[in-house]
């Protein structure tokens, strides 16, 4: 089965730090990063997505890196919150009978302490 | 109502019983999916709809049944299912044929098999 292997498991970072989650994948017809961000309670949302034909993407305090030739991307949490608390999973997609299934990561336990 | 909601949010049953998990999506999509949510394992993609046809069965056993009577409605029919069974079981709803599909996720059903 196609893999996308995230890490670490679990992250502890202070209030105002930065949070670092990385994922790697194998399928090179992946075309499609999102990360889903799931509190506890709540189903997994869509925080930010990249394509591989840019090597990254901001939205506010969350920037996304691509590296395309070492099948590698990451999550950058910048001035962590204790409200980013959260498990976050990266996944990876390719169009299959026009529609982009994800392949989830096994997640990551963020704890943010204030 | 607004988004992806499921109902019962909680079950508890034994491994001789007969339940239902539903699914209503309210976001005009045409695409809905069942995944299952273990502790430390990634979700596990269990049955695709696209427009009421099932596309997808990720060698899901068969005391799970999926039924797609609409667009707007899923449901999983469940039977002599296992302890292992016990898992958060998420709906999900997703807009096919664009160029990204993000995936919108439902609180999910707290199941434990006893």
């Amino acid at each position: 089965q196609q893999q996308v292997k995230q890490s670490p498991q679990s992250l502890i970072v202070q209030k105002g730090g930065i949070s670092i989650i990385n994922c790697a994948y194998e399928n090179t017809a992946f075309d499609y990063f999102p990360w889903y961000q799931q509190f506890p309670g709540k189903g997994p949302a869509l925080l930010i997505a990249i394509r591989p034909d840019v090597s990254e993407k901001k939205e506010g305090r969350f920037t996304i890196s691509f590296n395309k030739s070492a099948k590698q991307f990451s999550l950058h949490i910048m001035d962590s919150q204790p409200g980013d608390s959260a498990t976050y999973f990266c996944a990876a997609s390719a169009a299959s009978g026009g529609s982009y299934i994800p392949t989830f990561g096994r997640g990551t336990s963020l704890i943010v302490h204030p | 109502e607004t988004g992806v909601t499921q109902t019962p949010r909680h079950l508890v049953m034994g491994m001789t019983n007969k339940k239902s998990l539903k699914c209503e999506q309210h976001l005009g999509h045409n695409a809905m999916y069942w995944y299952k949510q273990s502790a430390k394992k990634p979700l596990e993609l269990m049955f695709v709809y696209n427009f009421k046809e099932q596309t997808e069965n990720n060698s899901v056993p068969s005391r799970f049944s999926p039924e797609c009577p609409n667009s707007s409605h899923l449901f999983l029919h469940l039977h002599t299912l296992q302890p292992e069974d016990s898992a958060l079981y998420l709906c999900a709803s997703s807009q096919p044929g664009g160029s990204s599909d993000t995936q919108y996720f439902g609180p999910g059903t707290r199941l434990t098999v006893l």
